[in-house]
Parts: C-alpha cells; structure tokens; sequence
C-alpha cells in the first residue's frame, strides 16, 4: 500500500513564524503535490514537483514555496505566516505514468496562524 | 483554465437509500479524466471512481457509478444502497489527458448517511 505521511496533524503558529510542512511517501513516486483545502472553495494546489529539486508553481503558491531534496521527501515552506495562510494542509504523491493514475493522499495538517 | 463545479454543499439520504452527487465542469480539452474522491471524516482522500473522457461507457465501481455526460460537460457520481460509511467529503475533480497531472477539484458536497 502507498503510505503518505505527513509531519504534523496540527499546528499552531504565530504570525510571522517560519513555518514547515513536511510529506513523505514510500512508493518512489515521481510527482508530489501540495494543496490547501478550505470550506467552500475544495482543494486549491499550491505547488507540485515532478523530479527531484524540480518544482512549479500550482494556482496559490504566493506566500508558499517547497524543497524536494530527496525523491521521497516533498516541503512546504511558509516564508511569514499569516492568518490567512490558516488551513488544512494536504500532500498528495502519484507516479509518472500516465494521467489516469490517482494521486494519494496524506492524512493532513490542520494550521492555525495567531 | 479548467473549473470544477458542485452545486450541492451538503446532501442527507436514509441507509440505503440512493444518491447523486452533481457535478459540472468548463474546459476546451477533448481529451481528460475525470475522478471522484473521497474524504471520510479525520481520515485520508481517497479515490472513488475515475473516467477517461475518450470513453464512452460510464465507470461503475460495485456500488458507485457515474453519469458521464460529455456533450453537457458533466460527471454525476451515483451511490447505490448507501451506507453509514459512505458519510464523507466528495469531491469531483478534472485533469488533463497531456502535460502535468495536476487535479483541479471542485467545492466538494458534505455527505451525510443516516440510519
């Protein structure tokens, strides 16, 4: 079974904090993703990376960036958070074969920002 | 750019009742897939159900099926005999059949299954 995890399940920061969210998966999947997803408006990506160190922006990746050192191991960063970046966080990974394969989830990371 | 469209925030049904969830979609594409998700309550999405838009025949998943309807740009997700674990998040959502596999999701109907 794909395993993707994620570091926290929640997390409380103050504004302006640096904030990590860090995804792993164990299924050598080329892709990876992050998205946030907010009542109303359903699952928004914010960036995703087919390679390693290979990156491209998603649809809301102001105020977001990531790091892909390792195959496994995808980053979101929060350079200041802000109380607008409050959310739930999800990571998702996929392999590079081919449009119909699905993407799998982590469990999440609900963020609040003070 | 592609947008995703569920016009049912929530939606209740008895146990064993049947269900259908709406979904629309706006894209210049020909070719795509299409995927239903779902989100249990605290626990991970997962894939319901998907459809290459090249094919004509609806997917059927035991007792989840979809109402494929090309022309008309929508991709309803109907649940059969509905059980209490089928309480959930779903979520429709586009990708394109060429280029970065990216998902672009809709707003998602909360799904209540009562006993």
């Amino acid at each position: 079974d794909v395993k993707v995890t994620q570091s926290s399940r929640y997390l409380v920061k103050r504004t302006g904090e640096k904030v990590f969210l860090e995804c792993v998966q164990d299924m050598d999947h080329e892709n990876m993703f992050w998205y946030r997803q907010d009542p109303g408006l359903g699952l928004r990506l914010i960036y995703f990376s087919y390679d390693v160190k290979m990156k491209e922006k998603g649809d809301i990746p102001e105020g977001y960036s990531v790091s892909r050192e390792k195959k496994e191991r995808f980053s979101l960063i929060l350079e200041s958070a802000s109380t607008n970046q409050t959310s739930m966080y999800l990571c998702a990974s996929s392999p590079q074969t081919g449009g119909l394969e699905t993407q799998y989830f982590g469990p999440g990371t609900r963020l609040l920002v003070l | 750019a592609q947008t995703v469209t569920q016009s049912q925030p929530e939606m209740s049904v008895q146990e064993a009742e049947t269900v259908t969830l709406s979904c629309t979609y706006d894209t210049s594409e020909n070719n795509y897939y299409l995927f239903w998700y779902k989100q249990p309550p605290s626990r991970q999405m997962i894939l319901v159900i998907r459809q290459e838009a090249y094919k004509q025949q609806n997917a059927t998943e035991n007792r989840f099926s979809v109402n494929f309807q090309k022309a008309a740009k929508s991709f309803s997700l109907k649940i059969s005999d509905s059980q209490l674990g089928d309480t959930a998040m779903y979520f429709c959502a586009f990708m394109k059949f060429q280029g970065a596999q990216k998902l672009v999701f809709g707003q998602g109907t909360r799904l209540t299954i009562n006993p």
